[in-house]
């Protein structure tokens, strides 16, 4: 099946700076990768999604990319401010198959005022 | 609020017993996904069910069942209870799991197995 893998684990930035995390999936079949945030004692929510076909999508202050060559994609936040602090989660799904998602193990973010 | 319901809250209960997590997706969506989350495996997907039928099954132990009913509620059925299945259960739900469809988490079960 397929495995995701996500680094950091944990990520601390100053607030207005940048925050990049990596992901990685193994199945080549894969072809759908949302990204969610976990609050804490939330539910995750969707902040942004990728679908295969596509390199790079922006939503305003988030954007992520995808290189399908190497299977890793990557979620950017630029201009980090303190309620971007949350549990961020990559996950990988086969449209094809269900779209159930794989998820990555999950990077806590804190952005530091 | 994502419309995906989910009962009980909290769940307290001793190793050995079995209890059932109950899930009502949102209005329409016909696919109901299962997942787990604890902090030293993060979230995996357990089942998904599609009007159902039962689509897909991921890390999910034979203790373990779920169903989904006509009215398209789901139940996720824990039995022989152990410590380690003490954990966050959430329930998702989209339009029909065939498209890229955005999966609206629940506000999830929280399990404590003592």
């Amino acid at each position: 099946g397929e495995n995701v893998e996500q680094h950091p684990s944990t990520l601390s930035v100053q607030e207005g700076d940048s925050a990049v995390i990596k992901c990685t999936y193994s199945d080549s079949a894969s072809n759908y990768f949302p990204w969610y945030k976990q609050e804490l004692g939330k539910r995750p929510q969707l902040i942004i999604d990728i679908r295969s076909n596509v390199g790079e999508k922006k939503d305003q202050r988030i954007a992520v990319t995808l290189n399908k060559t190497a299977k890793h994609f990557s979620l950017h936040i630029t201009e980090t401010q303190p309620e971007d602090s949350a549990v961020y989660f990559c996950a990988a799904s086969s449209v094809d198959t269900g779209n159930q998602f794989y998820f990555g193990t999950g990077t806590s973010l804190t952005v530091i005022p | 609020d994502s419309g995906v319901t989910q009962t009980p809250k909290h769940l307290i209960t001793a190793t050995g017993q079995r209890v059932t997590l109950r899930c009502s997706p949102r209005s329409g969506d016909l696919s109901v996904y299962w997942y787990q989350q604890s902090l030293d495996q993060g979230l995996q997907f357990l089942i998904q069910y599609y009007n159902g039928e039962e689509r897909a099954k991921g890390n999910i132990l034979e203790r373990f069942s779920a169903q989904q009913f006509p009215d398209l509620h789901s139940e996720l059925n824990l039995s022989s209870l152990e410590l380690g299945d003490s954990a966050l259960y959430f329930c998702a739900s989209s339009a029909d799991g065939l498209a890229y469809d955005e999966q609206y988490f629940g506000p999830g079960t929280r399990l404590t197995v003592t």
